[in-house]
């Protein structure tokens, strides 16, 4: 079937705005990650989800972010109150079981830039 | 949590040479992925790949995993093999889930 699908592609927003990220997994996935790739650097871990059930929220970097999948397939990620510190490529990916023993496949991600 | 380096930072090919590109990683893993970030910043999975060797066309892999490495090879390179080679292992850290812990890529740059 399809990929991890991610919108919007880009996002530009001014300081202070909230924004919201989707990510629509492989239908099926029971794993979902979200992950932040500054420039220059490797994506680096921010939440986990497990069906509906957030596992994981130990990489997000402020009280500010938020990420919800209510029906276990569809996510978002919320930024409130953004700062330029927030500009960054987020990447969603899914994998199909829970386990370690499964690759992840991501999608083409939303460059977020804040002004 | 574990640690992952890569080498060479950064790599210049003529169109048609060979290379090869390393993963270091710090503790037992058991499974590893081998992404190419393209100019368009889409990360494409190229290999999962726990152990031993796989290939797929004119690139293949080889974890061995008792001695914390992996190696990425391309023959034959090609102007569209530009870009960044990440490989990324799960940080257990405890969990079973497997969230990634990324290197910090290798920049590979084929001149026509």
């Amino acid at each position: 079937g399809a990929g991890v699908s991610q919108s919007p592609r880009y996002k530009v927003a001014k300081r202070g705005q909230d924004v919201a990220l989707r990510c629509d997994p492989i239908s099926g996935h029971v794993s979902l990650f979200w992950y932040q790739q500054a420039l220059g650097q490797g994506p680096e871990f921010l939440t986990y989800f497990q069906n509906e059930a957030q596992l994981d929220k130990s990489g997000l970097p402020s009280d500010r972010f938020f990420a919800e999948r209510p029906e276990g397939s569809v996510s978002t990620l919320k930024i409130q109150r953004t700062q330029q510190e927030d500009s960054a490529v987020y990447l969603c990916a899914s994998s199909e079981n829970r386990g370690q023993g499964q690759p992840q496949h991501f999608g083409d991600g939303t460059r977020l830039s804040i002004l | 949590g574990i640690q992952v380096e890569q080498s060479p930072p950064d790599l210049i090919l003529q169109e048609g040479a060979n290379s090869t590109l390393r993963c270091n990683f710090s503790d037992s893993v058991n499974n590893l992925q081998w992404f190419h970030q393209n100019p368009w910043g889409q990360l494409i999975n190229l290999f999962y790949i726990p152990s031993g060797t796989k290939q797929n066309g004119r690139l293949s892999a080889t974890t061995v995993a008792t001695e914390r490495y992996s190696l990425l090879y391309i023959s034959s390179s090609q102007t569209t093999d530009s870009g960044v080679y990440f490989c990324a292992v799960p940080n257990a850290g405890g969990t079973s889930y497997g969230k990634l812990t990324f290197g910090q890529g290798t920049i590979l740059t084929v001149h026509p």
